[in-house]
């Protein structure tokens, strides 16, 4: 089992350009979420896609959209970057239950 | 606003002793907490969890403690090993039938000393 993977794993933009970051859930999971982790901080919680819907969102701006696919793969899309939106990306994927399991990140620099 | 707090940002053990991880969080609605462990350049690792009908769940030499009306739990490594040196992130997840968004904290950075 190839476990919950991420691509790419580094990432530089320029400030207002748009950036799409993938992620593979761990096999048998339906159930797609995304994080924003900033130095020093703890995951945020950004979206959760479960059949292909968002179905639930944090506190981030429109700028943040994603998509999930019939295999249950998904995207986290970020519009017009800022600075600030450099940051690790992390991807959980779960079967429906409580406890997720995390990729290895996306790092993503904005300059 | 910070739901969950981690207020040690690290923690420096001994080899062998006990390693007390400490986590508190503001929101009652919580009821599942889990702890994660993250070493650098990889993502989180889940490592323990425990719902809130429980006060204790022990796996190996990990064990989480849940005093709820103190609105605290704590994550306890019996006996400690360098390995163990990473950062433990507690999270929490509400009662929601639309999903299982977890609320971090900022981690407590783990130094196991040889």
């Amino acid at each position: 089992d190839a476990g919950v993977t991420q691509s790419p794993t580094h990432l530089i933009k320029t400030r207002g350009q748009q950036v799409t970051l993938r992620c593979s859930p761990k096999s048998g999971h339906d159930t797609v979420s995304w994080y924003q982790q900033a130095l020093g901080q703890g995951p945020q919680f950004i979206f959760q896609y479960y059949e292909e819907e968002e179905r639930q969102r944090g506190n981030f701006p429109d700028r943040f959209s994603g998509h999930q696919f019939p295999n249950y793969s998904s995207e986290l899309n970020v519009n017009a970057l800022l600075l600030g939106d450099s940051a690790l990306y992390l991807c959980a994927s779960s079967p429906g239950t409580v406890e997720a399991f995390f990729g290895q990140g996306t790092r993503l620099t904005v300059v | 606003d910070q739901q969950v707090k981690q207020n040690s940002p690290s923690l420096s053990v001994q080899e062998g002793r006990i390693s007390i991880l400490n986590c508190d969080y503001t929101n009652s609605m919580f009821d599942y907490f889990l702890w994660y462990k993250k070493y650098p350049a990889e993502g989180p690792t889940f490592l323990i969890s425990i719902s809130s009908i429980k006060d204790k769940n022990e796996d190996g030499r990990f064990t989480v403690f849940l005093n709820k009306s103190a609105k605290h739990l704590s994550l306890h490594i019996v006996p400690s090993q360098p390995g163990d040196s990473a950062v433990y992130f507690c999270a929490a997840s509400g009662n929601s039938n639309t999903g299982n968004q977890f609320y971090f904290g900022t981690g407590t950075s783990l130094t196991v000393i040889p």
